[in-house]
């Protein structure tokens, strides 16, 4: 089984903040990653897919990168709207999330 | 418009049995595979099982391989997940989701999900 680590489980940020989210997996998965939102009592929302991809209709403030093991999600300019709690997933082998991030107000 | 509706949660005893539905609208459902996967309490997501789009090959997570059965009615644009043996554990919402095919397996319609309580 793929084994995720993401980091960190807890951010405190600020409006306007640019925000970096790790996601490390056990092993390669070439760029087969994708990134979710999720606010409480809400199902997850697909962001970025195959570790880059914006996914129609989300905001060009979202970026993901990366491949094989090490990848991230940044968020250039923090707003309202995206604090929220989001997921990596790695696709190469059936399915795995990552232990989820938290992106608090500070 | 895409929609997922999942079905059929509720409170089981432990040990007991349940089915959950996911009723699909708006695209080809035939055509898509398919995923269950659920959220406990307070913790983070977990993915269940899987589907190909005729029904015939399925693969699931250790957690509940031998005790959950996912199957389709393409007939009904309907997906099940048939819940037996179920555990304190097994406390979750359960969310059905679409796999967005043509090369990509990442999960890109969910549905609102169905609350499942085990307890006695």
């Amino acid at each position: 089984d793929i084994q995720m680590t993401q980091s960190p489980s807890t951010l405190s940020a600020s409006v306007g903040d640019r925000v970096t989210i790790t996601c490390r997996t056990s092993q390669s998965i070439s760029s087969w990653l994708a990134w979710y939102q999720q606010k409480p009592g809400k199902a997850p929302k697909l962001l970025i897919y195959k570790a880059s991809n914006l996914e129609s209709g989300v905001p060009s403030r979202f970026s993901g990168s990366g491949s094989g093991t090490e990848f991230t999600l940044t968020i250039s300019s923090l707003q309202p709207d995206d604090f929220a709690t989001y997921y990596c997933q790695q696709y190469s082998s059936l399915w795995t999330f990552g232990q989820g991030t938290k992106v608090e107000i500070k | 418009e895409i929609h997922l509706l999942e079905s059929g949660g509720g409170l089981v005893q432990p040990g007991g049995s349940l089915r959950l539905s996911c009723a699909a609208s708006g695209f080809t459902f035939g055509s898509y595979e398919m995923n269950w996967a659920r959220q406990a309490p307070g913790k983070g997501l977990e993915w269940l099982s899987y589907i190909d789009g005729s029904g015939s090959t399925m693969y699931y997570a250790d957690s509940v391989r031998g005790r959950f059965t996912t199957s389709r009615d393409n007939a009904k644009n309907s997906l099940y997940l048939q819940m037996n043996s179920v555990r304190a554990e097994d406390t979750a919402v359960y969310y059905c989701a679409r796999v967005r095919g043509v090369g990509e397996a990442n999960m890109d319609v969910w549905g609102k999900g169905t609350t499942v309580t085990v307890s006695s």
